[in-house]
């Protein structure tokens, strides 16, 4: 069964820093890509980063977080980290890891989606 | 930035009716990145639909996705009391990779 368990949230101050894991079992870690997707307090979702699977797999960034956020991931331990960095209180919100899984043909991905999600990790960015 | 536009906000209807949810890009989107989710008070997102209108694994065939272009739709035939829900839209891009809609609320009448 595939799992993806969110850990590391918390309070921070503004100006703060703070480390999200997600922990993954039931599939080969190092074959997916996976994301790190927010949802502030009643609003809707918030796409963040990307990182390619293998061990050095591209990343991707939202204007919003670039500079700021950094995507990583250990394929030995089967986690994805997300680091925090200059928070803000508009970071405030549940962080959530989610694998992405395409059809590829000829170097070509389709259908690509989030297959699976955590059950999220709260942050809040107040003083 | 390819903006994804749902409609309407909230769908007021009851059990055993049928909605129909709007998706509207502000670009074109190729049919095989458009992805449907549903999401529960406290729950993580689910997947339901990829491709424009291939259901996800366990889905139910009352849901159902259509539409190219710019335009894309998400219908749920005979409403069960389980899917009253917040539905987001969501397209694979350049930049940003991803985008999602701001969500449509689907509640009980």
């Amino acid at each position: 069964e595939v799992q993806l368990v969110e850990s590391g949230g918390g309070l921070v101050q503004p100006g703060g820093s703070l480390r999200l894991s997600c922990a993954a079992s039931g599939f080969t870690f190092s074959s997916y890509a996976l994301n790190w997707v927010r949802q502030a307090p009643g609003r809707g979702l918030e796409w963040l980063s990307y990182i390619g699977p293998g061990s050095s797999g591209d990343t991707y960034y939202a204007d919003s977080v670039k500079g700021r956020f950094t995507i990583s991931r250990d394929n030995a331990e089967n986690s994805l980290y997300l680091r925090m960095n200059s928070l803000r209180d508009e970071d405030t919100a549940v962080y959530y890891c989610a694998r992405d899984i395409a059809d590829c043909s000829g170097g070509t991905c389709y259908e690509i989606r989030f297959d699976y999600w955590g059950r999220g990790t709260q942050v809040t960015v107040s003083s | 930035e390819i903006v994804l536009t749902q409609s309407p906000g909230t769908l007021s209807l009851s059990p055993g009716e049928r909605a129909t949810l709007s998706c509207r890009a502000s670009e074109s989107v190729s049919s095989s990145y458009l992805v449907w989710y549903q999401q529960k008070p406290g729950q993580a997102p689910r997947l339901l639909i990829y491709g424009a209108s291939r259901r996800a694994t366990g889905i139910p065939d009352r849901f159902s996705g259509s539409g190219s272009g710019t335009d894309f739709i998400l219908t749920i035939n005979r409403l069960e009391p389980e899917d009253f829900a917040v539905y987001y839209c969501q397209q694979y891009g350049t930049s940003p990779r991803y985008t999602f809609g701001q969500g449509t609320k689907l509640e009980i009448k």
